[in-house]
């Protein structure tokens, strides 16, 4: 089945670190850009970080950068989000979700087409 | 970065109601505007790209429109598994950015 499965999400004391980890299945990860959304406690979506298929290009939102770092690893078909110095307004749901492009005349389309179900990152003390 | 702004926020309708959400951008995004639907508990699930294009699988009274700054989402006949929060997403420049979502409930 083409499923992402998130895991390594937990209660964690402010400054703390966490790995998060999204392990893909049934299709070719290496071809695909990824992404890490978010989501806290009742609120709405968050794009937090963005990886290349090959692993050389990365993004993240402001809110995020130099604390959390985004990688990939093909050739176990895993997507990772390092997380240091948290936050208590860093706790949410954390997706993995694939990002599709779709080429047309001038350009691609990009989109979120797979989500994994997400893992919960707590923030407190 | 570019602001995405739904309105409304929350909406009450019935089963077999017309129902339209729409979406605004800070600046001009042409048509590179995706929709997502969250039921409670679960990931979100992509409804539309490109402003209009459905994804596969997706039933067709959900319909899309506009580029540059106004989108609109569109449910030509409510159904029971129809109730969520839908959001918009712009996918024009990095950092991707979402609307604030649109709960649709139940009157």
């Amino acid at each position: 089945e083409v499923q992402l499965v998130e895991s390594g999400g937990g209660l964690v004391q402010p400054g703390g670190s966490l790995r998060l980890s999204c392990e893909a299945s049934d299709f070719t990860f290496s071809t695909y850009e990824m992404n890490w959304v978010r989501q806290a406690p009742g609120k709405g979506l968050e794009w937090v970080s963005y990886i290349s298929s090959s692993g050389s290009t990365m993004y993240s939102a402001d809110s995020v950068k130099g604390r959390f770092t985004i990688s990939r690893d093909n050739a176990k078909n895993s997507l990772y989000l390092q997380m240091n110095s948290l936050r208590a307004e860093d706790t949410a749901i954390y997706y993995c979700a694939r990002e599709k492009e779709t080429a047309h005349d001038s350009g691609s389309w990009w989109y979120f087409d797979l989500w994994g179900r997400g893992t919960l990152v707590t923030v407190s003390s | 970065d570019i602001q995405m702004t739904q309105s409304p926020s929350s909406l009450s309708a019935s089963v077999g109601d017309r129902v339209t959400i729409t979406c605004r951008a800070s600046q001009s995004i042409s048509r590179y505007l995706n929709w997502y639907q969250q039921k409670p508990g679960k990931a979100p699930n992509l409804l539309m790209y490109a402003a209009s294009t459905l994804e596969s699988g997706v039933p067709s009274r959900f319909s899309g429109s506009g580029s540059g700054t106004d989108f609109t989402l569109t449910i030509s006949s409510l159904q029971p598994e129809d109730f969520a929060t839908y959001y918009c997403q712009q996918s024009y420049s990095t950092p991707w950015t979402f609307g604030q979502g649109t709960k649709v409930e139940i009157k």
